[in-house]
């Protein structure tokens, strides 16, 4: 069965810190993966896409690393800010017929001061 | 630029009642549309997509439908809401690339039904 689970399920760290939220999927044959963000009452926006073949990408502090041979993904935040507040889902595409995303549940960040 | 619309922002409902929830989108033709459910502790659920006018497919057999009278229109709609049918609605559109399943999210509509 298709499946993408995450952890930690919560996190609170304090401001400057860094941070790493982890994905492990059970999707086959995997597509691509993605991490959105997601700030309370709003719609997921998307951070970082990774095609088997890309193993680590950026976007600005937030950095994604992928092992398609262990099927983990990791979320690497550095020098957070309240800002970064959210829910972090990682998203699974299957290589197949029809258009089905694999969602996670998400991480919830909170970063305080 | 693409611009993704839904509205209403939050509902609050019966039980009973009907229901019709819009999302539009702007910047782009022919798009594939989404709808998805967001209940509170769990993952996004695929309720229905469309590849277009006209053409749905459900992903998971409930109480509600959808429809898309038009090119960048995508509706959902129940004629009488439970109270399970609460949560966070998402609409999404996207294009299938080469590599990618890319898909872009509207802000959403929360449905509380009472």
């Amino acid at each position: 069965k298709n499946q993408v689970e995450q952890s930690p399920q919560s996190l609170i760290i304090l401001e400057g810190k860094n941070c790493t939220l982890q994905c492990n999927y059970t999707v086959s044959p995997f597509s691509n993966l993605r991490w959105y963000k997601q700030d309370t009452g709003r719609g997921p926006v998307s951070l970082t896409i990774m095609t088997f073949s890309e193993n680590t990408k950026s976007n600005g502090r937030y950095t994604a690393t992928l092992d398609a041979d262990t099927k983990q993904s990791s979320l690497h935040i550095t020098a957070s800010q309240l800002s970064d507040s959210a829910s972090y889902i990682c998203v699974v595409s299957a290589r197949q017929a029809g258009t089905a995303l694999i969602f996670g549940k998400g991480t919830t960040l909170s970063v305080s001061s | 630029s693409q611009t993704i619309h839904q509205w209403p922002a939050t509902l609050v409902q019966p039980v009973g009642s009907p229901l019709s929830l819009e999302c539009t989108v702007e910047g782009t033709s022919n798009p594939n549309l989404y709808w998805y459910r967001q209940a509170a502790g769990r993952g996004l659920q695929l309720l229905f997509y469309s590849v277009g006018i006209g053409q749905i497919s459900s992903e998971v057999p409930q109480n509600l439908s959808a429809s898309r009278p038009q090119d960048r229109q995508f509706i959902l709609s129940s004629k009488k809401l439970l109270l399970s049918d609460s949560g966070f609605y998402l609409c999404a559109w996207g294009r299938t690339t080469s590599s990618y399943n890319e898909q872009f999210f509207g802000p959403g509509t929360r449905l509380t039904v009472l």
